[in-house]
């Protein structure tokens, strides 16, 4: 069975521009969620979505949107991106036993 | 303060020994409890999972959650060097929405 998901796996931006991250999680798995990891930092909550409801929502500017499709898959999209923005963006899903899985993540540089 | 702390570490210790890790939190409404491990520049995998306080063990693997004293642990037996990475600790109050620790590095020397 295939895992978490993730695209693109790198990417370069420049400030101000927009970015779009796309994540499909396990499959039977309907909550998606997304966290941030800064270099030497663990991951920070960012969204999660349940039947493409928004469930919940960490500390973060409104720069930061997400959804997620019908199909369970989701995108997490952020606005006029700033150097600070620099980070691995992870997409995580969870089925009905709680565990939750990681995929590879999206390398996001800002320049 | 943090609502999860872990010490970064590096820890470095020799093939075979016994790797100690814990974090410590302060939300009491934590009931979810994770280990993560997280190889360089890659995604968190998990590896032990944990509801409410008790031990857990999954072959060289064992995880022990105290609620009381709000503190959590991962011991890793007989370990190897492909243990080498970052482990992470992660908690929750509901299903979804963890907090994470820093990490701690751990180098396992051959």
């Amino acid at each position: 069975d295939a895992g978490v998901t993730q695209s693109p796996t790198h990417l370069i931006k420049t400030r101000g521009q927009h970015v779009t991250l796309r994540c499909s999680p396990i499959s039977g798995h309907k909550s998606v969620s997304w966290y941030q990891q800064v270099l030497g930092q663990g991951p920070q909550f960012i969204f999660q979505y349940y039947e493409k409801e928004e469930r919940g929502r960490g500390n973060f500017p409104d720069r930061f949107s997400a959804r997620q499709f019908p199909n369970y898959s989701s995108e997490l999209n952020v606005n006029a991106l700033l150097l600070g923005d620099s980070a691995l963006y992870l997409c995580a899903s969870s089925g009905q036993e709680n565990t939750i899985y990681f995929g590879e993540g999206s390398w996001l540089t800002v320049v | 303060q943090k609502e999860v702390e872990q010490d970064p570490g590096p820890l470095s210790v020799p093939e075979g020994a016994i790797v100690s890790l814990n974090c410590t939190y302060s939300n009491s409404a934590f009931q979810y409890f994770m280990w993560y491990r997280q190889y360089s520049r890659k995604g968190p995998e998990l590896l032990m999972y944990t509801y409410s306080s008790g031990n857990k063990e999954d072959g060289r693997f064992t995880a022990q959650v105290d609620k009381s004293s709000k503190y959590i642990s991962l011991f890793i037996r007989d370990s190897q060097p492909s243990d080498s990475a970052t482990y992470l600790c992660a908690m929750s109050p509901n299903d979804y929405k963890l907090s994470f620790g820093a990490g701690t590095t751990v180098t396992v020397r051959a």
